[in-house]
C-alpha cells in the first residue's frame, strides 16, 4: 500500500462549486503540505501543518482551506472553485529523521469548468 | 524569497550519454536540496537529498553535487537509459523551521533507444 494516498484522483467541478481533496499517510510524520502544480511553474506550496492544532499559509493560500482532523489526515478545500485553479494538487508528508525528505501522494487532477 | 531555476527545460540525448541537469538557486541559506523525478501524470519520486553540509550525494547511476555558495547543483546521470525519461525537478529545502520547499520547474528528459 502507498504511504501517501490522495482523493480523489481526478475530479471535475463547476465554477462556484465546494470541492475537498483528502490526503492520508500511513508513514507516521508530523508535517504535511498541500502543492498545486501548474505546467511550467514547478510546484507551489499552499499550506502546510506542524502538527494537528498547527497550521501555516504557504505561497499561494487564497482562494484554498485546509483541515488537519488527525495526524494521518489533511485535507484541502476550494470553497468557490474557479477555473484558474485547475492544476495537479500534491500532497507531501515529512518527519524528523529522515534529514526532512518528503514524501508525496500521486496527485490529484482538478479541472474546474 | 527564494528563486530555483533549471536549464534546460528540455534534453533529448540517445541512449548511453552521460548528462547533466543544472538547478541555481538565489538564497544560499538552504538546509537541504533534494531532486526528484517525475513521470507523466504520477507524482513525485524523491532521487537525492544533499544536506547543506554535503558536497555530493551518489545513488546508482544517479550522482548530485551541491555548491552553496555559488548557488548551484547538478545531478549526473551516467550512461543514460530510455527508462530515465522523465521530468527533474529539484528543489531547495528552507532553514527556517517550516523546512519549505522552493522548486524549480524541471527539465524534461528524452533518452531516445
Amino acid at each position: 500500500d502507498a504511504d501517501v494516498t490522495q482523493t480523489p484522483r481526478n475530479r471535475i467541478t463547476k465554477t462556484g462549486k465546494r470541492i475537498m481533496l483528502e490526503c492520508s499517510q500511513t508513514k507516521g510524520h508530523d508535517r504535511m503540505y498541500w502543492y498545486r502544480q501548474d505546467p511550467g511553474l514547478g510546484l507551489r506550496l499552499i499550506y502546510y501543518s506542524f502538527d494537528v492544532k498547527d497550521i501555516n499559509k504557504g505561497e499561494i493560500s487564497d482562494g484554498y482551506s485546509v483541515s488537519r482532523q488527525a495526524q494521518a489526515k489533511f485535507s484541502l478545500s476550494l470553497e468557490s472553485a474557479i477555473p484558474n485553479q485547475t492544476a495537479l494538487y500534491f500532497c507531501a508528508t515529512s518527519g524528523p529523521g529522515q534529514r526532512e525528505t518528503q514524501y508525496f501522494g500521486p496527485g490529484t487532477r482538478l479541472l474546474v469548468l | 524569497k527564494q528563486e530555483v531555476t533549471q536549464i534546460p527545460a528540455a534534453l533529448s540525448v540517445p541512449e548511453g550519454e552521460n548528462l547533466v541537469l543544472n538547478c541555481s538557486f538565489t538564497d544560499s541559506a538552504i538546509y537541504n536540496l533534494q531532486w526528484f523525478r517525475q513521470d507523466p501524470g504520477k507524482g513525485l519520486t524523491s532521487l537525492l537529498l544533499i544536506q547543506s553540509s554535503q558536497r555530493e550525494q551518489t545513488s546508482g547511476r544517479l550522482n548530485a553535487s551541491l555548491d552553496k555558495s555559488s548557488g548551484r547543483s547538478t545531478l549526473y546521470i551516467a550512461a543514460s537509459q530510455p527508462g530515465d525519461s522523465a521530468t527533474y525537478l529539484c528543489a531547495s529545502i528552507s532553514s527556517g523551521s517550516a523546512r519549505q520547499l522552493t522548486f524549480g520547474s524541471g527539465t524534461q528528459l528524452t533518452v531516445l533507444p
